[in-house]
């Protein structure tokens, strides 16, 4: 069973283009976190999603970003128009289905590391 | 305000010397409590977890973490430090009433040979 898959591993944008980061859930789970990591720092909560669903985005900057989770394919961090301050550490992570209503665990992918020159 | 503190940013040890990571979380109710470690450049790995039951808890690589209720803490321990054990560790909490991990600031480990 592979883990959670995150693509690309480095991602390098200039400033004002587009950077989509990828990540592949473990089999069966259908639920994704988005994390992001500035150097030096913990990891912040970006965004919550079940399939075809956002349940929580209260971490996402109002603008610019974007995420998804289709009902097939990878779920997708969308980055309008980086800037530098967006240079940092992307990290997924997939749950399974809860118990008694709360995870139980999150398994992390190895992260996208995005620079913005 | 609900929050995961780790009071130490950075601890450094010599290998074999014993370890002790702090964690202190401010919750209403007792929250899922999990400990993560991250080797540089690499994602991050479940060390251990407390749901309910015993309060100290076994992990891998050697670990373990103690829940003490009254202090609200989930302090992670090893006896003896390994040079490989040099990382950042990260307590994080699911809350009663959330859908998230919140993580604490981090520790970064040095080990002196």
């Amino acid at each position: 069973n592979a883990g959670v898959m995150q693509n690309p591993r480095h991602l390098v944008r200039r400033r004002g283009q587009e950077a989509r980061l990828r990540c592949s859930p473990m089999k069966g789970h259908s639920h994704v976190y988005w994390y992001r990591q500035l150097p030096e720092e913990g990891l912040k909560f970006m965004v919550y999603l079940q399939k075809e669903n956002i349940i929580d985005e209260s971490g996402m900057p109002k603008e610019r970003f974007s995420a998804e989770f289709p009902k097939e394919g990878p779920s997708i961090l969308r980055i309008q128009q980086v800037v530098r301050g967006d240079s940092a550490a992307y990290f997924c992570a997939s749950s399974p289905r809860r118990q008694g209503g709360r995870y139980t665990e999150a398994f992390f992918g190895q992260g996208t590391r995005l620079t913005v020159v | 305000a609900q929050s995961v503190t780790q009071p130490d940013i950075h601890i450094t040890v010599s290998e074999g010397a014993s370890l002790e990571l702090r964690c202190n979380y401010s919750y209403g109710a007792t929250p899922y409590l999990f400990w993560y470690v991250q080797s540089p450049g690499q994602g991050l790995q479940l060390l251990l977890k407390y749901f309910s039951g015993d309060t100290l808890v076994q992990g891998i690589k050697g670990f373990e973490a103690e829940f003490k209720r009254s202090q609200s803490s989930f302090n992670l321990r090893k006896p003896s430090v390994h040079w490989s054990d040099a990382a950042e560790y990260f307590c994080a909490v699911v809350p009663l009433e959330g859908q998230n991990f919140v993580f604490g600031p981090g520790t970064r480990l040095s080990v002196l040979p």
